[in-house]
């Protein structure tokens, strides 16, 4: 089955400064690709995705890149604000009928100082 | 609109007991899946539902079970209960089976078994 790997574990950064959090994933066929951000006591929220036929995708200050031959995607955080401090998990799925089942990486706690 | 609603948020069992969670997808919503969260395996897929039918199944054992009714509502039941069990269980609605369409979390109902 698939297999999400995901780093770094915890990130700190400054206010302004920029994040990334990298996934590489193991199943070839997996072509959807979307990242989630859960804060204390809520269910994680979808910020981006990006599907296979895409390489790169931006929302304000939040973009998306995927490398399909590397099999590895990233997330960018630019001019990060205390409020983006939140556990950002990147996840991987085949699409098709199973596009309903995610398979997660471990999580990246990211700490913004204002 | 209503997001995704999850009943109880919290439960305590006992071990060797069994337990029922709900989960009421988004107004429209028409496939569910389930997640099991703890700090040690991260986010792991269970199951998903749509047309009261399981569509896609992870890799848990059979005490986990769960069932859709036609009006889209879930449910989940973990039989004999065992102390590994503790976890926040998530459940996610999507409009439709196989789509791209965004998985929605409810805010999850922790677990705890004594």
């Amino acid at each position: 089955g698939e297999n999400v790997e995901q780093h770094p574990s915890t990130l700190s950064v400054q206010e302004g400064d920029s994040a990334v959090i990298k996934c590489t994933y193991s199943d070839s066929a997996s072509n959807y690709f979307p990242w989630y951000k859960q804060e204390l006591g809520k269910g994680p929220q979808l910020i981006i995705d990006i599907r296979s036929n895409v390489g790169e995708k931006k929302d304000q200050r939040i973009a998306v890149t995927l490398n399909k031959t590397a099999k590895h995607f990233s997330l960018h955080i630019t001019e990060t604000q205390p409020e983006d401090s939140a556990v950002y998990f990147c996840a991987a799925s085949e699409g098709g009928t199973s596009y309903g089942k995610l398979t997660f990486g471990q999580g990246t706690i990211l700490t913004v100082h204002p | 609109k209503a997001g995704v609603t999850q009943t109880p948020r919290y439960l305590i069992k006992t071990r060797g007991q069994q337990v029922t969670l709900s989960c009421s997808p988004i107004s429209g919503h028409r496939s569910v899946s389930w997640y099991q969260q703890t700090p040690g395996q991260g986010l792991q897929f269970l199951f998903e539902y749509f047309s009261e039918t399981q569509r896609n199944k992870g890799n848990f054992p059979g005490r986990f079970s769960g069932r859709q009714f036609s009006n889209s509502r879930s449910e989940m039941n973990v039989s004999t209960l065992e102390l590994g069990d503790s976890a926040l269980y998530l459940c996610a609605s999507s409009l439709d089976y196989g789509s791209t369409d965004t998985q929605y979390f409810g805010p999850g109902t922790r677990l705890t078994v004594l």
